[in-house]
C-alpha cells in the first residue's frame, strides 16, 4: 500500500494561465475524492468518481474547474483561467466502495496563483 | 447541510497532561465520523474513525467517543507529547447515498509545550 500520491506538490502560476494536477489513489479504491483547503479553514468538497463516473460537484467546483478519472484510476483536476482566489492546498482522498468509506488523504497540491 | 464545529480553536498544553478536543454537528443522521492531524502545510492523516453504530474507538493513546444524539464526538490524547502539536479536524459522513462527502470543522490547533 503505496498510499495516495499527488503531483505537483507546488505550484506557482500566473494570474489567467491554466493548471492541472494530478491523482493517484490507492489501487485497490473505487472512489476518489477532491477537497480544497485555504488557511485556516477545513477542507471542502469538490467533487466525487466512483470508477470512472463523476457522482457529485459542490457548487464551488465553477466553470473554469474540471476533473477527470479516465480509466477509474488516476484522476486530474484542472483550473483554467486562474484567478488569485484559486490559491489553496487541493487535497485528493480515496476510500473502498465496501465498508466504512473511510478516506484516505494525499500530500495535497499547494497552489499559489500571482 | 452538514455544519461541523470545534472547540476550542487553539489550545496550548504542558507536555504530560491529559486533554479533550470537541467536535458537534448540526445533523445528528451521520454515517461515519473520522478524526484527522494536520501539519502544517501537509496533507491529513486519519487518526480513528467511527461509525455511527459505534460509541468509541481507541488507538494507543488516542480515544475517539460519540454521541450521536447530542450531536457530538470528543477526542481524547492522553499523556500529551511534543509530536502531537498539529491542527486536529474533525469530519463527518451523511449515509448513502448522500454521503459522498465529508463535511469539516476548522480544526483544533494543539500546541505541546516540553
Amino acid at each position: 500500500d503505496t498510499g495516495v500520491s499527488q503531483d505537483p506538490r507546488h505550484k506557482i502560476t500566473k494570474r489567467g494561465q491554466n493548471v492541472t494536477f494530478r491523482c493517484d489513489p490507492i489501487s485497490e479504491h473505487n472512489r476518489l475524492y477532491w477537497y480544497r483547503q485555504t488557511l485556516g479553514q477545513g477542507p471542502e468538497f469538490l467533487t466525487y468518481f466512483q470508477n470512472e463516473a463523476q457522482l457529485e460537484k459542490s457548487r464551488l467546483l465553477s466553470d473554469r474547474f474540471s476533473a477527470e478519472r479516465p480509466k477509474g484510476s488516476f484522476s486530474t483536476l484542472e483550473i483554467q483561467r486562474t484567478e488569485q482566489g484559486d490559491s489553496a492546498m487541493y487535497l485528493c482522498a480515496s476510500s473502498p466502495v465496501q465498508g466504512s468509506y473511510e478516506q484516505y488523504f494525499g500530500p495535497g497540491t499547494r497552489l499559489t496563483v500571482t | 447541510k452538514q455544519e461541523v464545529t470545534q472547540i476550542p480553536a487553539a489550545l496550548s498544553v504542558p507536555e504530560g497532561e491529559n486533554l479533550v478536543l470537541n467536535c458537534s454537528f448540526t445533523d445528528s443522521a451521520i454515517y461515519n465520523l473520522q478524526w484527522f492531524r494536520q501539519d502544517p502545510g501537509k496533507g491529513l492523516t486519519s487518526l480513528l474513525l467511527i461509525q455511527s453504530s459505534q460509541r468509541e474507538q481507541t488507538s494507543g493513546r488516542l480515544n475517539a467517543s460519540l454521541d450521536k444524539s447530542s450531536g457530538r464526538s470528543t477526542l481524547y490524547i492522553a499523556a500529551s507529547q511534543p509530536g502531537d502539536s498539529a491542527t486536529y479536524l474533525c469530519a463527518v459522513m451523511n449515509p448513502p447515498p448522500w454521503g459522498n462527502q465529508f463535511y469539516f470543522g476548522t480544526g483544533t490547533s494543539l500546541t505541546v509545550i516540553p
